[in-house]
């Protein structure tokens, strides 16, 4: 079983819709990213969690540390947003990130 | 643009060839990551360098593989002796040591091996 696991593997959607990806973890962990990969390999980093909640424009991401679970959300989403979504993980006393296998989200206009 | 570069961006090699990636990140960030990424799959850790020192290496990286960040600013990334599952997209990151660490990717080298 994989450290990190995501959910759904693949998400297909209206332009519009409220998307909300899924992460779950095993280990402790220090901090959680959020990672957003386009076609052709580049990853940006979108949000680094440790506790509560962070907004950045249409994109929030929560973090429970008690059920080792978080999510990402996008409000209004659009065909720009399809993208692959990566879950990283810090486990506690390392530096590494282990990442989830990511969401492939594809918007629809 | 994250600021962090990696050459070359695609390599094609034949089984067996010796192949070597650059990485430059951005010049301030003391802290550089090396990842694997296979199709359809999350990217796997390979190695860490704090400054020039090589503090963690994965299982994954099999005696063929060597890593070096001789100055402590770029890193190389070398494989001897190429297989067909060493094909993936190489990719490097960098950060600076501190509380709210982010990594910073570069775009990654495609790696082909037939």
């Amino acid at each position: 079983k994989n450290e990190v696991e995501q959910s759904p593997q693949n998400l297909t959607a209206q332009e519009g819709e409220f998307i909300t990806i899924n992460c779950s973890y095993s280990v402790g962990i220090s901090a959680l990213h959020w990672l957003q990969q386009h076609p052709g390999g580049g990853i940006v980093s979108l949000f680094m969690l440790s506790s509560g909640k962070k907004k950045h424009g249409r994109l929030i991401a929560t973090i429970n540390i008690q059920e080792k679970h978080s999510s990402l959300h996008i409000t209004a989403s659009h065909p720009r947003d399809s993208a692959v979504y990566i879950c990283a993980v810090v486990i506690q006393g390392a530096q590494k990130l282990v990442f989830g296998q990511g969401t492939r989200l594809t918007i629809n206009p | 643009d994250t600021g962090v570069s990696q050459n070359p961006r695609h390599k094609i090699t034949k089984r067996g060839q010796n192949v070597t990636f650059r990485c430059d990140p951005i010049s301030e960030h003391n802290r550089l990551y090396w990842y694997r990424q296979t199709l359809g799959q999350g990217p796997e850790f390979l190695t860490y360098f704090q400054n020039e020192a090589q503090l963690e290496k994965s299982r994954l990286l099999s005696d063929r593989f060597s890593a070096e960040r001789p100055k402590g600013s770029f890193s190389t990334l070398e494989i001897q002796r190429t297989e067909q599952g060493d094909s993936a997209m190489y990719l490097c990151a960098s950060s600076f040591q501190g509380a709210q660490e982010t990594q910073y990717f570069g775009p990654g080298t495609r790696l082909l091996v037939l």
